[in-house]
């Protein structure tokens, strides 16, 4: 993996569905991986930082984990409401410096009522 | 805590004029990072910035482009002689150290005609 890659690039689901990302990006050079949600004229938000192999972070029906030895996370949503539609970003950290994030393209997220 | 700022919001420029985009960050944030968002695609890092230095300008075009984040005042990206091709959207964000979550703000979003 040379780039930060998302999948699926869009999903349409019912509400109460549960729903599942991927996240792929390159494990050498890694220091975190950073997962944002971006709805429409607004400001990217940030979801969760993971530095840690194993990592596993929970904001109420959002949930994420990490791997870095095979440089994969996933971000997964239970209960997906209509407010949960958005883009989900994912970014690693790393390389010229810990500071500079290189995004994926995301992954659109419609929930239908 | 009011979040990033940016402004201006929106911005019209001819060709050959110069482009000044200012992002205040987060209170008490030292760390300031521009990205660029072209048509069409996802968010690209441009520079990250402590105060009064540039730690990374590995995304920064090699001409016309440049920032600084002075001790006092805002952060400025300042592009020189805009090009159509530099109509895009310009975010920028903060943190409270470089390797913690970034704060984006609303964007700026540059036309050139």
């Amino acid at each position: 993996i040379l780039n930060v890659e998302q999948s699926p690039q869009s999903l349409h689901v019912q509400e109460g569905d549960s729903t599942n990302f991927t996240c792929s990006f390159p494990s050498s050079n890694f220091y975190a991986l950073h997962w944002y949600r971006w709805e429409t004229a607004k400001s990217p938000e940030a979801l969760f930082v993971m530095t840690l192999n194993g990592d596993e972070k929970k904001k109420g029906r959002i949930s994420a984990t990490l791997n870095t030895k095979e440089g994969y996370s996933y971000l997964y949503i239970k209960g997906s409401q209509p407010e949960d539609s958005a883009t989900y970003l994912c970014a690693s950290s790393g390389g010229t410096s810990y500071g500079k994030l290189t995004f994926g393209q995301g992954t659109i997220l419609t929930v239908h009522p | 805590n009011a979040g990033v700022m940016q402004n201006p919001r929106h911005l019209v420029r001819r060709r050959g004029q110069e482009a000044r985009l200012r992002c205040s960050p987060m209170k008490g944030h030292s760390h300031v990072y521009w990205y660029r968002q072209l048509p069409e695609e996802g968010l690209k890092f441009m520079v990250y910035l402590q105060k009064e230095n540039i730690i990374d300008e590995s995304g920064m075009p090699k001409e016309r482009f440049s920032a600084e984040f002075p001790k006092e005042g805002p952060s400025i990206l300042r592009i020189q002689q805009v090009v159509r091709g530099d109509s895009a959207a310009y975010f920028c964000a903060s943190s409270l150290r470089g390797n913690y979550e970034q704060y984006f703000g609303p964007g700026t979003r540059l036309t050139v005609t």
